[in-house]
């Protein structure tokens, strides 16, 4: 595997359902992203981690909850969502943060019925 | 004040035009202005950047033009392909956090 890897590629699940989102980096970068991106929306920051750490939330409802267990791994968990969560949810990945190129993902695809 | 604003929406060039997509910024405190081109399916990939102590950045085909008295800047695709359809989206760097546009959806034909 190389770059940017996200599983599952697509979800479907109810409003009651808990399931969890997947991101892994195989760059040696430091710093991870998770992105929102909705029809005719810009792309949205949800949460950065820079070294494992969380250095930003922008204001993303409780019902998104990130986890960072290393460097290479990024998760989030999902719990309680509405049918506005349906989007694609990109990670990220780069060697620092602000001007270092950011690394995409493919994205998982999510719709919330 | 944190918004970049891109138009157009979508746009169709014929094969060997200019593509002409426009940025605009309020945030003067904004100092890196990537683009980044998506395909469907994929994720958004970097394709060219630029600092505001210059006003042209080109690399190959694509040119960013960067106006920073009227705070905005463009992306210009040379000899348009088809295989440059895509969604391009600018954005600019805040706060070691990068603000996105809307995106344009660009589609070139044959």
């Amino acid at each position: 595997e190389t770059g940017v890897t996200q599983t599952p590629r697509h979800l479907v699940m109810g409003m009651t359902n808990k399931k969890s989102l997947k991101c892994e980096q195989h760059l040696g970068h430091n710093a991870m992203y998770w992105y929102k991106q909705s029809a005719k929306k810009p792309l949205e920051l949800m949460f950065v981690y820079n070294f494992k750490e969380q250095t930003e939330n922008n204001s993303v409802p409780s019902r998104f909850s990130p986890e960072c267990p290393n460097s290479s791994h990024l998760f989030l968990h999902l719990h309680t969502l509405q049918p506005e969560d349906s989007a694609l949810y990109l990670c990220a990945s780069s060697q620092g943060r602000g001007e270092d190129e950011q690394f995409f993902g493919p994205g998982t695809r999510l719709t919330v019925l | 004040q944190q918004q970049v604003k891109q138009s157009p929406q979508s746009l169709i060039v014929q094969k060997g035009g200019i593509s002409i997509i426009n940025c605009a910024y309020e945030n003067t405190a904004f100092d890196y202005f990537p683009w980044y081109q998506q395909f469907p399916g994929k994720g958004p990939a970097l394709l060219i950047a630029i600092r505001p102590d210059v006003s042209e950045m080109k690399e190959g085909r694509f040119t960013i033009s960067f106006n920073k008295s009227a705070k905005q800047f463009s992306l210009h695709i040379m000899d348009s392909q088809p295989g440059d359809s895509a969604t391009y989206f600018c954005a600019a760097d805040s706060s070691y956090k990068l603000i996105f546009g809307s995106g344009t959806r660009l589609l070139v034909r044959p």
